[in-house]
């Protein structure tokens, strides 16, 4: 079964570097993801695809401050200079034979 | 300037029905794959149903199968979810989004701002 695990949340101090982790159930160290990025009160952003290879496109207007990596059937979220207004809900989502969206990790920037 | 634009939510009793839009402009939309998702109150997003670029394949989450029908119409850009027999559980934001792929199946590229539902007697 194709699940996505998400940490439910994490802080970091204003101007430092973030990673957050996103884990493909066993199996699918191959799968391709999508992170979302959620605001308060908002609706869902998209952030970026990420390969399995580590490669990744970000989404229109998404700064480089944004970046992904891969290890395994990890997938990585790094935001590098926080800002707050990068407090916010982070989802990752991939898909199959229908869609799967992680639990989704809560961002504080302190 | 890319926009998705959601309506037809509201509150409606338990086995009853509504049927949401979502208005697309900014983009091709006929090259799109579209799908909506779903959002309870404090809860994540889950996936509701998806349909590709000319209506031909369409998917569904194993809780709305058989009461939600998707459709689109590409001549007016817009995209559609009827719901019928609605059960509290239902009570979300509804967000329709694009897929550049074509199909429902990749990455969300544009998302709306969502549509509240509230099913409750």
């Amino acid at each position: 079964q194709l699940v996505l695990t998400q940490s439910p949340s994490v802080s970091a101090s204003l101007g430092a570097s973030v990673k957050l982790t996103c884990t493909l159930s066993s199996g699918h160290s191959t799968y391709t993801i999508a992170w979302h990025q959620q605001q308060p009160e908002r609706g869902p952003r998209y952030l970026m695809t990420l390969n399995s290879d580590g490669s990744h496109t970000l989404g229109d207007g998404i700064p480089d401050r944004f970046s992904g990596s891969s290890s395994g059937t990890e997938r990585y979220l790094t935001i590098s200079s926080l800002r707050s207004e990068d407090e916010a809900d982070y989802y990752c989502q991939t898909w199959r034979t229908g869609v799967v969206f992680g639990g989704g990790t809560k961002l504080t920037v302190l | 300037e890319v926009q998705l634009v959601e309506s037809g939510g509201g509150v409606v009793r338990p086995g009853g029905s509504l049927r949401l839009s979502c208005a697309a402009s900014g983009f091709t939309f006929d090259e799109y794959g579209m799908t909506w998702v779903r959002q309870a109150p404090g809860k994540g997003l889950e996936w509701v149903s998806g349909i590709n670029w000319n209506g031909a394949s369409t998917g569904y989450g194993d809780s709305v199968k058989g009461r939600f029908t998707i459709s689109r119409d590409n001549a007016r850009s817009s995209l559609y979810l009827q719901m019928n027999n609605l059960r509290a559980e239902d009570t979300a934001f509804y967000y329709c989004a694009a897929l550049r792929s074509g199909n429902y199946l990749y990455a969300f590229d544009i998302w709306g701002q969502g549509t509240m539902v509230t099913v409750s007697s």
